[in-house]
């Protein structure tokens, strides 16, 4: 039973434009929703985070949306950059603060 | 950000014979650290959470007498696969929780680089 999912595994963008990475989740214990990037061989790097009691945080380029009541939450990048190139990882985390993450997304973004 | 290392980066084993992997916080306490499993193109799959001390709390299937954890200090924590075999063979991650870490930070786990495993 996946309590997080992404449900898509890749995703191409021209440098310059929009990447929007999308996740969703079952478990409305969730109280806080992070994004991580990875490249391979390499463990995940923390990129923004959002509480649950909020339905957007800006950081630079990163801006995370979540909307509660569809369960949903989004990543976009604007704008894209080839270096964005990686797996994109979602993570929610509850009062035990255990992590649990989505399946990844591929995110290219072509010069 | 904190600095989580991870030993060794890439190991290659016999089957049946066992590895361990050490994880350590360099730069802050970690009262709590997780080890997390990867196999290619999939998720990280949470194994077991390790608090400084006490005995590890193991997730649903993952067999504690297979994956031997130990945190015997506030800096260190490690994995031993034990008579490993070739499905054992995966990417291996750790994680540490700063202690004192407010969790409105949301930006609490710090992930080490993992470890690659391979069981021929």
């Amino acid at each position: 039973d996946q309590q997080v999912k992404q449900n898509s595994p890749s995703l191409s963008v021209q440098e310059g434009r929009i990447s929007i990475l999308n996740c969703d989740y079952t478990n409305s214990m969730f109280d806080y929703f992070l994004w991580y990037k990875k490249y391979p061989a390499e463990g995940p790097t923390f990129l923004i985070s959002i509480s649950s009691i909020k339905d957007k945080n800006e950081d630079g380029r990163f801006t995370v949306f979540l909307n509660k009541s569809a369960k949903h939450l989004s990543l976009h990048i604007v704008p894209s950059q080839p270096g964005d190139s990686a797996v994109y990882f979602c993570a929610a985390g509850g009062s035990a603060r255990q992590l649990t993450f989505g399946s990844g997304t591929q995110l290219t973004v072509l010069p | 950000g904190a600095v989580v290392s991870q030993h060794p980066s890439w190991v290659i084993c016999k089957s049946g014979t066992s590895v361990k992997i050490e994880c350590r916080s360099l730069d802050f306490q970690a009262t709590t650290m997780f080890w997390y499993r990867q196999f290619p193109k999939q998720s990280l799959m949470l194994m077991a959470t390790s608090n400084e001390g006490s005995k590890a709390t193991y997730e649903q299937g993952v067999e504690k007498d297979k994956f031997l954890i130990n945190h015997a200090s506030l800096t260190l924590s490690t994995l031993t696969v034990t008579s490993a075999h070739p499905e054992d063979s995966s990417f291996y991650i750790c994680s540490a929780i700063s202690r004192g870490g407010a969790k409105s930070s949301y930006n609490e786990q710090f992930f080490g680089p993992g470890t690659r495993l391979t069981v021929l």
